[in-house]
């Protein structure tokens, strides 16, 4: 049973393009969560997602960012029009059921470098 | 969102002593808790969990407290090896997310 998925592992951007990570969760689990990391900080979160619905965005900006997890393949977080401020880490995890009294598994990050 | 801290950035440890990292959370309603080891460059690793209900918990060579009196979690980790070294965050639940502290740097000193 492979593990959370995340690509690419790495990606740069030029100021002004768009940039797409994708997680493909655990074998059996539909709810994906976001999380942002900067260099030397936690883990802040972005979105929570199951399939085909979003539940709970507060964490992401307010422009420029979305996520998807549709019926088929992997959840999509994209950013548009990237900006040096989103150099970060992106990390997705998943779990079988929701956040409530269940560990999340997470994948190895894509990080994004904004040039 | 709610704040979970932690009380020292960094610590340093001889190899073989015990290892103690401290977290402190501000939701009383929070319910489950858990630890997560960062390797560099490398995605969260779940440790251990820790229900509410619960005030200790151990694994293997780790052991989490939980006092929710004072609202303070803590992680021991015994005979601490250099494999160790990573950064460890406390993680509480609270609706549908997962609030995390900044983190707590262990170095293992051989």
């Amino acid at each position: 049973n492979a593990g959370v998925m995340q690509n690419p592992r790495h990606l740069v951007r030029r100021r002004g393009q768009e940039a797409r990570l994708r997680c493909s969760p655990m074998k059996g689990h539909s709810h994906v969560y976001w999380y942002r990391q900067l260099p030397e900080e936690g883990l802040k979160f972005m979105v929570y997602l199951q399939k085909e619905n979003i539940i709970d965005e507060s964490g992401m900006p307010k422009e420029r960012f979305s996520a998807e997890f549709p019926k088929e393949g992997p959840s999509i977080l994209r950013i548009q029009q990237v900006v040096r401020g989103d150099s970060a880490a992106y990390f997705c995890a998943s779990s079988p059921i929701g956040t409530a009294n269940t560990e999340a598994f997470f994948g190895q990050g894509t990080r994004l470098t904004v040039v | 969102g709610e704040n979970v801290g932690l009380h020292l950035p960094t610590l340093s440890v001889q190899e073989g002593d015990n290892s103690i990292i401290n977290c402190a959370y501000s939701n009383s309603a929070s319910d489950y808790f858990i630890w997560y080891k960062q390797e560099s460059g490398k995605g969260p690793q779940f440790i251990i969990d820790i229900r509410s209900n619960m005030d200790k918990r151990q694994g293997q060579r780790v052991t989490v407290l939980l006092n929710k009196t004072v609202k303070h979690l803590s992680l021991q980790i015994a005979a601490t090896q250099p494999g160790d070294s990573a950064v460890y965050f406390c993680a509480e639940t609270a609706g549908n997310q997962f609030y995390f502290g900044t983190g707590t740097s262990l170095t293992v000193i051989p």
